[in-house]
């Protein structure tokens, strides 16, 4: 199985810019998370999918961030417009069904706002 | 408000000197405690999960504890290749992770 897959794993981008972070998570798996990951703040959760239907998305910082999970194989995590206070590591993670605690996470795609 | 929070923030040790990571949690009704292991530039990789007072696992050099206010990783003879950071989390009652801030472990050869 090749993991969780998200692209790029690295965008550099200018304030104000619409940035676009894909996942494709684990064949089978049936529920999807978005986390953002920054030195000062840790691992948050921002939002998770199960069966594709956004569950829960109070963990989004605000309107400017959005997510959609169009089919069980595919998820896209939009920022517009991004400022450099986006800038972190956001991982997806994907996890089997009812074992929730079992997250298998992607490498990553290191955002860079300048 | 449910609280993870994890001791020490770093850690290093000598090759094969054994010691203990410390996460504390304030949850009401908590679902569930888990390890994670993060290596530089990846995701966080599942270890272990707890769910009641008394509870062991083990895998290799390490092994996870639980009691009813905080659970310890024990690494026994560490190896330089343990040396990531050790996340812990648990479950909320939204079937949702909340992460601690982690222990960053560096074994010395």
């Amino acid at each position: 199985d090749a993991g969780v897959i998200q692209s790029p794993r690295h965008e550099v981008t200018e304030m104000g810019q619409e940035v676009t972070l894909r996942c494709k998570p684990i064949s089978g798996h049936n529920s999807l998370f978005w986390y953002r990951q920054t030195m000062m703040r840790g691992l948050e959760l921002l939002i998770y999918f199960n069966n594709n239907v956004p569950i829960d998305d109070s963990g989004m910082p605000e309107d400017r961030f959005s997510a959609k999970m169009p089919n069980a194989s595919f998820s896209t995590l939009k920022i517009q417009p991004s400022e450099p206070r986006d800038s972190a590591v956001y991982f997806c993670a994907s996890t089997p069904r009812d074992r929730t605690y079992e997250q298998y996470f992607g490498p990553g795609t290191r955002l860079t706002v300048t | 408000e449910d609280q993870v929070t994890q001791s020490p923030e770093a850690l290093r040790l000598q090759e094969g000197e054994s010691s203990s990571l410390n996460c504390s949690y304030t949850v009401s009704g908590l679902r569930g405690l888990f390890w994670y292991r993060q290596d530089p530039g990846k995701g966080p990789e599942f270890l272990f999960t707890l769910y009641s007072a008394g509870e062991e696992k083990e895998k290799e050099r390490l092994k996870a504890t639980l009691t009813k206010k905080e659970s310890f990783l024990h690494i026994t003879a560490p190896k330089p290749e343990d040396s990531a950071t050790y996340l812990c989390a648990h479950e909320g009652s939204a079937r949702q992770l909340t992460f601690g801030s982690g222990t960053q472990l560096t074994v010395l050869p």
